[in-house]
């Protein structure tokens, strides 16, 4: 079974510092897909950054990017420009999806979690 | 699209009654998720559906659990009886390729 770990539970950095998230997996697949979720006080979970097993390049998202390394079952988000809406409940999640014609099926498993402060 | 819809958005109930969890998922959408949170455990899958169909329902933790996809645009999380440990968040979550989507999430409170 896959597992995400996050072993960082609460993180704080500056108003405008960079900070980076630590996120590992374990699998024996090749093809999967990896999320950063955000959960703000409100309680939403929103969608932060996705990466796809199979594309070497880090995906990119504004302030948001990633590091993946595939090798070492690895996948670190770095905030760049910290702002205080960043503040947050942070997500790693893993999915194996299972392709079948017009779209495709996989469990979505995430990790505890990581509590990011950005103080001013 | 009106997002993944999710009601009641909290529940107070007493220990010993049946709870309800409604869940509308975005249309065209054919992988339904329900998840609970706690500060303890995080993000756990209890089940999931694709086609209407459960796939993977072993994050069930009880018999007092229940989930039922009757259509494409609905869904229900049902505990028979409830208990106070029962008292989470409980999201449900909804895609076709890709992300998730989350709905707003119930906040359940078993007295």
């Amino acid at each position: 079974a896959q597992t995400v770990t996050q072993s960082q539970p609460e993180m704080s950095v500056q108003e405008a510092e960079t900070v980076t998230l630590s996120c590992t997996y374990d699998t024996s697949e090749s093809n999967y897909y990896l999320f950063w979720y955000k959960q703000p006080p409100s309680r939403q979970m929103i969608l932060v950054i996705r990466q796809e097993a199979y594309k070497q390049q880090n995906a990119t998202e504004n302030r948001f990017s990633v590091n993946f390394q595939k090798a070492a079952k690895s996948f670190s988000l770095k905030i760049s420009d910290s702002q205080l809406g960043d503040t947050a409940m942070y997500f790693c999640a893993f999915m194996k999806p299972r392709f079948f014609y017009g779209g495709s099926q996989g469990n979505l498993i995430f990790g505890k979690g990581t509590k990011l402060s950005v103080k001013p | 699209d009106a997002g993944v819809i999710q009601s009641p958005r909290h529940e107070v109930t007493e220990m010993g009654q049946e709870v309800t969890l409604r869940c509308k998922p975005i249309s065209g959408h054919n992988s339904l998720f329900w998840y609970r949170q706690t500060m303890m455990r995080g993000l756990e899958l209890l089940i999931y559906f694709n086609n209407n169909v459960p796939i993977d329902d072993s994050g069930m933790p009880e018999d007092r659990f229940s989930a039922k996809m009757p259509n494409a645009s609905f869904s229900t999380l049902k505990i028979q009886p409830s208990e106070p440990r029962d008292s989470a968040v409980y999201f449900c979550a909804s895609r076709w390729t890709g992300e998730a989507f989350f709905g707003q999430g119930t906040r359940l409170t078993v007295v």
